[in-house]
């Protein structure tokens, strides 16, 4: 156990809707990012979050948007979903901001498009 | 974007045989480096890293090598378990002034270990 949380687990819905995916990071941990990962794809960088500011953002579609809140849990929020965004979104915690602060994985989110 | 490339697919090794997983990356601006191993049903779990200023680390049973001339990286596992059967992921980190850090991961390489 990573000590990440996501939730859901799993998440059906159809086109065209709207989701949020939720992580809570480790225990004093700052940093959150957020990976897409298909099987089309692999794994894909979206977007990182450190103490509730964005620091980068990597493939991530203008649909998608995230945000770390003062608690410093994270939300990635999914509009306008098409069938192409069915994937598994993962997101990992650290402690700091440096690129080699250890990520921690959470579970992930299946998402499934229908 | 950038290409994070491994040059095979699956590996079959026999228990206690040493692994070699193989990474190729595009990028020779790239600083920094990771190995994750993602099991079945789980997030990529974080193995070794290793800086552009190094060419080899080792940790327990695992060693990464960073060839920059030829832009390779390699994952050498020792005395391969069972416990050791998963994909295999390298990723890439890259800083650009707009975007901030980047990581770009490879497909994955699926080892398998033969009891």
């Amino acid at each position: 156990d990573s000590g990440v949380t996501q939730t859901p687990k799993h998440l059906i819905t159809a086109t065209g809707q709207r989701v949020t995916l939720r992580c809570s990071p480790r225990s004093g941990d700052l940093s959150v990012y957020w990976y897409q990962q298909s099987l089309d794809q692999g794994l894909q960088f979206l977007i990182h979050y450190y103490n509730g500011e964005e620091r980068a953002k990597g493939n991530i579609l203008e649909r998608f948007s995230a945000q770390q809140f003062p608690d410093l849990h994270s939300e990635l929020n999914l509009s306008s979903l098409e069938l192409g965004d069915s994937a598994l979104y993962f997101c990992a915690s650290s402690v700091g901001l440096a690129d080699y602060n250890e990520q921690f994985f959470g579970p992930g989110t299946r998402l499934t498009v229908l | 974007g950038e290409s994070v490339g491994l040059h095979l697919p699956t590996l079959s090794v026999q228990e206690g045989d040493n692994s070699i997983i193989n990474c190729a990356y595009s990028n020779s601006a790239s600083d920094y480096f990771i190995w994750y191993k993602q099991e079945s049903g789980k997030g990529p779990q974080f193995i070794i890293d290793i800086r552009s200023n190094m060419d080899k680390r080792q940790g327990q049973r695992v060693t990464v090598l960073l060839n920059k001339t030829v832009k390779h990286l390699s994952l050498q596992i020792a005395a391969t378990q069972p416990g050791d059967s998963a994909v295999y992921f390298c990723a890439e980190n890259l800083i650009y002034p707009n975007t901030g850090n980047q990581f770009y991961f490879g497909t994955g390489t699926s080892l398998t270990v033969i009891p």
